[in-house]
């Protein structure tokens, strides 16, 4: 199962949004609702902003949004801070009952 | 609260083995999908393996055939046992319950060191 594609850096100015991509196959992020976006920050583990392709764990800034379109989901981060500086990473479930996840993508904030 | 607390990790000789513990709180391992994913220092999430509610396991190629995962559900906890381990198991390894198709309780990870 190969990861899925996720651009490797993205870069925003706070207040602008910032949009990741991450592309999978019909076996993966297009044949399931079940893809997800992991935030996380330096030294520490994984933490859920995104699941089911679009809806928001309690407590999560509205901010963080997610899609799908085909073999690729998308998450939108709008009115970029400085706290947003992390890795981001994309799940999806897959056709033989396991998990893949994307690339990984570092977000700066210039 | 959910909670979760990986145990086990250390320094192993190249073809060595290991097992590593996850001890569960605020939930019943039996009763949910758990999974072991893995970082290598200074790389991306890799997920390793799952073990479904009813018992199937499912394992990624790279570790298929070498790592089991299993449950004790007297002591709510998970299991990841690792043979003929090699430098490219290097990682931080994560215990992650894994319901309704999202990972959705990380533990903090357990360091896994592979080398002579």
């Amino acid at each position: 199962q190969s990861a899925l594609t996720q651009p490797a850096s993205v870069s925003g100015s706070p207040g602008q949004s910032i949009t990741i991509s991450c592309t999978g196959t019909s076996r993966d992020v297009g044949g399931y609702e079940f893809v997800s976006w992991y935030q996380q920050l330096p030294g520490t583990a994984p933490k859920v902003i995104i699941y089911h392709v679009s809806k928001r764990p309690s407590g999560v800034s509205d901010r963080f949004s997610g899609s799908k379109s085909g073999n690729t989901a998308s998450l939108n981060i709008s009115g970029l801070q400085g706290e947003d500086e992390a890795d981001y990473y994309c799940s999806s479930f897959t056709s033989r009952a396991t998990y893949v996840f994307g690339s990984g993508t570092k977000v700066s904030v210039l | 609260d959910v909670q979760l607390a990986e145990s086990g990790g250390n320094l192993v000789q190249p073809g060595g083995s290991l097992t590593l513990s996850c001890a569960a709180s605020g939930f019943n391992v039996s009763d949910n999908y758990m999974s072991w994913v893995r970082q290598a220092p200074e790389k991306g999430l890799e997920w390793v393996s799952i073990i479904y509610s009813g018992g199937n396991t499912y394992y990624a190629e790279a570790v298929k055939d070498r790592f089991l995962v299993t449950r004790d559900n007297s002591k709510n906890t998970l299991n990841l046992q690792m043979n003929s381990l090699s430098a490219e198991d290097t990682a931080v390894y994560y215990c992650v319950r894994s319901l309704g198709g999202v990972l959705d309780y990380w533990g903090l990870g357990t360091l896994v060191t592979v080398s002579s």
